[in-house]
């Protein structure tokens, strides 16, 4: 497509319910990151695919979260058992992998834990 | 281990006045710097970048930024502020890990 598209752009759940935000990269771009942005602050690093390579899972803040990205392409961030402190805009980005290039954001995807 | 800081999260400049939004890194070998703006309710977009050469960069919607080496700053500035500049705005580095490191960000605001 013609840019990283995420859904669902807003999602609401209830406390210790799962829930899954999917990443569409643009095509082509063999590098994907997820961050986290709480109202409106600065962005929290949470994982990074590079191609094959084993993801860079070092920002995920516990076990209840995890990503995957299946065929080099579309990415799922999962997080179990959802808590409050989870509510945040989850943003994707993705860029074709080299330090020279920018990266390109979707729209993000705002949770809300009720 | 790499880093990027901004030390202000506020800016407040007149319509008209030129603006600077500061940034600092941190990091081992040669920096690959980006700024990035987020409009209210929108995603990050891409501003400008320094990879080698010039240290000044232009960028989108009239911003530039200056490289500096020795003060390891990466500072954006325009030269005539607008109103409809009033955003959030991010500095970034890449680490040497690859994965993109950003800066907690400067609210910038534009009073006419």
């Amino acid at each position: 497509g013609a840019g990283v598209s995420q859904s669902p752009s807003n999602k609401v759940t209830e406390k210790g319910k799962d829930v899954e935000l999917r990443c569409d990269p643009i095509s082509g771009h063999t590098a994907l990151y997820w961050y986290r942005q709480s109202l409106g602050q600065g962005l929290e690093f949470l994982i990074y695919f590079q191609g094959n390579s084993a993801p860079d899972k070092s920002g995920l803040p516990s076990d209840r979260f995890s990503a995957e990205r299946t065929g080099g392409s579309v990415s799922t961030l999962t997080i179990q058992r959802t808590q409050q402190e989870d509510s945040a805009v989850y943003l994707c980005a993705s860029s074709l992998g080299l330090v020279s290039t920018e990266a390109f954001f979707g729209q993000g995807t705002r949770l809300t834990v009720v | 281990a790499q880093s990027v800081a901004q030390p202000e999260d506020q800016v407040n400049v007149a319509e008209g006045n030129p603006l600077t939004v500061k940034c600092t890194y941190s990091v081992s070998g040669n920096p690959y710097l980006f700024w990035y703006v987020q409009y209210p309710n929108r995603g990050l977009q891409f501003l400008l970048k320094y990879i080698t050469g010039d240290n000044l960069v232009k960028g989108s919607y009239g911003f530039e930024a200056e490289f500096n080496k020795s003060q390891t700053s990466f500072h954006l500035k325009k030269p005539s502020a607008l109103v409809s500049d009033s955003a959030l705005y991010f500095c970034a580095v890449y680490s040497s890990a690859s994965k993109i490191i950003f800066g907690s960000g400067t609210r910038l605001s534009i009073r006419p």
